[in-house]
């Protein structure tokens, strides 16, 4: 089953902040973000782990709460290059039983 | 940095012809996937794979489609008979802990 992103669509001027929310019914072993531009694959930004942790990388930064089966993604002061679509993808199983499965995305749009 | 690739970039094809899209992925890394993205839509899981066989697929992957590794290097995705709404992108990726998307092959039934 499908992790459930929110929101859909977000429009910021350059050096606002946003959230994009992703939640799922099931348990998680690791909550991964990736973002895809127009017409591009989606390129990975970073994996939480269980335990609750919180990574960064620049101004981009996100939180799992496993026992919420939740994760955010924290966009500070945005730049013009952090368009496009955000995707969650959710980690059921481990091993071989592995599966990531993504959420719809959310297109993030920042304007000058 | 080590990267996934995939060829061709863009393959045109007729409905009911047979087409392999091709990837190499990353050298040390043991699992395999190939997904498809239906332009505006969200990525989908297709098909895993694992030590040289199918560990999960979804209900898009029926029998029109195969994967195989026919040597050390190469993981190929082949419809059989495309249809229309074969058309999309298909991206490759493999992993170990973290997964690495290949750039993609945008596939057109025509």
């Amino acid at each position: 089953q499908q992790p459930v992103q929110s929101p859909q669509a977000v429009i910021l001027r350059e050096g606002e902040d946003a959230v994009i929310n992703c939640s799922s019914s099931k348990a998680l072993y690791s909550v991964h973000w990736y973002r895809q531009k127009h017409g591009e694959a989606p390129v990975f930004l970073m994996i939480l782990l269980k335990g609750g942790e919180q990574k960064g990388h620049e101004k981009i930064s996100a939180s799992f709460n496993e026992k919420k089966q939740q994760s955010s993604l924290y966009l500070t002061a945005s730049q013009l290059s952090y368009s496009g679509t955000y995707f969650c993808g959710t980690q059921t199983g481990g091993g071989s039983n592995y599966k990531l499965t993504f959420g719809k995305g959310t297109l993030l749009t920042v304007n000058p | 940095e080590p990267e996934v690739t995939q060829t061709p970039s863009h393959q045109v094809t007729q409905m009911g012809q047979e087409v392999i899209l091709r990837c190499v992925p990353i050298s040390n890394h043991l699992y395999f996937y190939w997904y498809r993205q239906i332009l505006g839509q969200k990525v989908e899981f297709l098909v895993s794979f694992y030590n040289n066989e199918i560990s999960e697929k979804s209900e898009i992957f029926d029998d029109q489609f195969s994967v195989e590794r026919p040597d050390g290097s190469n993981f190929t995705l082949k419809i059989r008979s495309t249809k229309l709404e074969d058309s999309a992108m298909y991206f490759c990726a493999s992993r170990v802990n973290t997964q690495y998307f290949g750039p993609g092959t945008r596939l057109t039934v025509l």
